[in-house]
């Protein structure tokens, strides 16, 4: 009921292009779901967040999608760039608990 | 933008030797955690940190692992008697105590034994 499960494991896209990372959770009392963006040889850097009572969240490029029903979260980025060739992690987290990450995803992005 | 700090990036040792991983957390910040990475793997939890105490552990946070808050700007994680597979890039995360606030983290130690 802890984890939270992340497809796909690898992305390639051209630029320009949407890449999709699909999240879901069991755990009904997480409050907090935050994505991680994760460069080779660095942390993880928060990206964006979403609270369950949002639906949709947009900074710059990148847009998380939420669906409280079926316990699913997505993570959209709008005219993928070569910089955006990452490792990317969802998590979820229950008010100050510890972060549950998803598995990962990477991806690349090719000019 | 303030960040969290840790050091060494790298560290080497021999099995069975003890490593302590030393993290600044940022500066007003009271929840503090330790997360660690295998290559390639995802990040998993290992410690909570809070008003001086350990608020969770993890199974891999066995009677090898300690962590200990020595002053008001350090945060340890000290292994004792380090195996093989402690191999692994250790972070340092720390956040404030608003409710819904990110855990930010730092850049890692990676932690080879040898």
């Amino acid at each position: 009921q802890q984890q939270v499960k992340q497809s796909p494991q690898s992305l390639i896209v051209q630029k320009g292009g949407i890449p999709i990372i699909n999240c879901a959770y069991e755990n009904t009392a997480f409050d907090y779901f935050p994505w991680y963006q994760q460069f080779p040889g660095k942390g993880p850097a928060l990206l964006i967040a979403i609270r369950p009572d949002v639906s949709e969240k947009k900074e710059g490029r990148f847009t998380i999608s939420f669906n409280k029903s079926a316990k699913q979260f997505s993570l959209h980025i709008m005219d993928s760039q070569p910089g955006d060739s990452a490792t990317y992690f969802c998590a979820a987290q229950r008010n100050t608990d510890k972060l549950i990450f998803g598995t990962g995803t990477r991806l690349q992005v090719f000019p | 933008e303030p960040e969290v700090t840790q050091t060494p990036s790298h560290q080497v040792t021999q099995m069975g030797q003890e490593v302590i991983l030393r993290c600044v957390p940022i500066s007003n910040h009271l929840y503090f955690y330790w997360y660690r990475q295998i290559l390639g793997q995802k990040v998993e939890f290992l410690v909570s940190f809070y008003n001086n105490e350990i608020s969770e552990k993890s199974e891999i946070f066995d009677d090898q692992f300690s962590v200990e808050r020595p002053d008001g700007s350090n945060f340890t994680l000290k292994i004792r008697s380090t195996k093989l597979e402690d191999s692994a890039m250790y972070f340092c995360a720390s956040r404030d105590s608003l409710l819904n606030q990110p855990q930010h983290f730092g850049d890692g130690t990676r932690l080879s034994i040898l």
